[in-house]
């Protein structure tokens, strides 16, 4: 069982903007910032956002992200069928000192 | 471009070893640590092992910790990782990342195509 939780699928229809919400605690999002990763189907994952809120190039600024507390969210503002992938966050986390993955969100493109 | 290629890969039977290597390219491999991620079919990503840019520090998720080893060898731009004592919940496909920065903490920023480990009888 991960420390960090997201639910486990979210849906939306083209252009449609979708959220997907990461819950830590104390040892984790509450200290360290918060990085997101996409998972094609088939593919090798791919950092998404870093530092909670940045966009590596290349990232189309549809994906965003943000941080409060022990929750951390990404937002994709105009979903695309591209867009339909496994994504996850990960804070870094003290007491595994190591990135904690979450256990990962289906965003499904209806 | 950076580019990370894992091999080593395969189908061994419980309590035996294998060792997993990742060579690198695009970038000056000792200026950056590295990490070993986890995915168990149908699973999702779980962290393993990471290690310092100079081999200075390393660490493990509890479940491996004993069993497996992490090491590097800057000279052959490559990370390795160690399994011994296999067991059939090992069964995954390991990638390895790139960290942000020299020291083991910091987000992943290049991953390789992974390769796979299937721990059977």
């Amino acid at each position: 069982q991960s420390v960090v939780t997201q639910p486990p699928s979210v849906s939306g229809t083209p252009g449609q903007r979708v959220t997907i919400s990461c819950f830590g605690g104390s040892s984790n999002i509450a200290i360290y910032s918060v990085s997101w990763y996409q998972q094609l189907p088939g593919k090798a994952p791919k950092l998404l956002i870093f530092s909670s809120e940045h966009r590596p190039s290349g990232v189309p600024d549809r994906f965003s992200g943000s941080k409060s507390g022990t929750s951390a969210t990404l937002t994709i503002s105009g979903l695309q069928a591209e867009d339909e992938a496994e994504y996850y966050c990960a804070p870094w986390d003290g007491s595994l000192d190591g990135p904690a993955f979450g256990g990962g969100t289906k965003v499904t493109v209806l | 471009e950076v580019q990370l290629v894992e091999s080593g890969g395969g189908s061994v039977q419980p309590g035996r070893s294998l060792r997993l290597s990742c060579v690198v390219s695009g970038f000056r491999f000792d200026d950056y640590g590295m990490h070993w991620v986890r995915q168990a079919p149908g699973k999702g990503l779980e962290w393993v092992s990471s290690i310092k840019w100079n081999s200075g520090d390393t660490a493990y998720v509890g479940s491996v910790r004993g069993r497996f080893t992490i090491f590097r060898d800057n000279a052959k731009n490559s990370v390795y990782l160690q399994m011994n004592s296999l067991r059939p919940e090992d069964t995954a496909v390991y990638y390895c990342a790139k960290s942000s920065g020299a020291n083991r903490y910091g987000y992943l920023t290049n991953w390789g195509q992974g390769t796979p480990v299937t721990v059977s009888s």
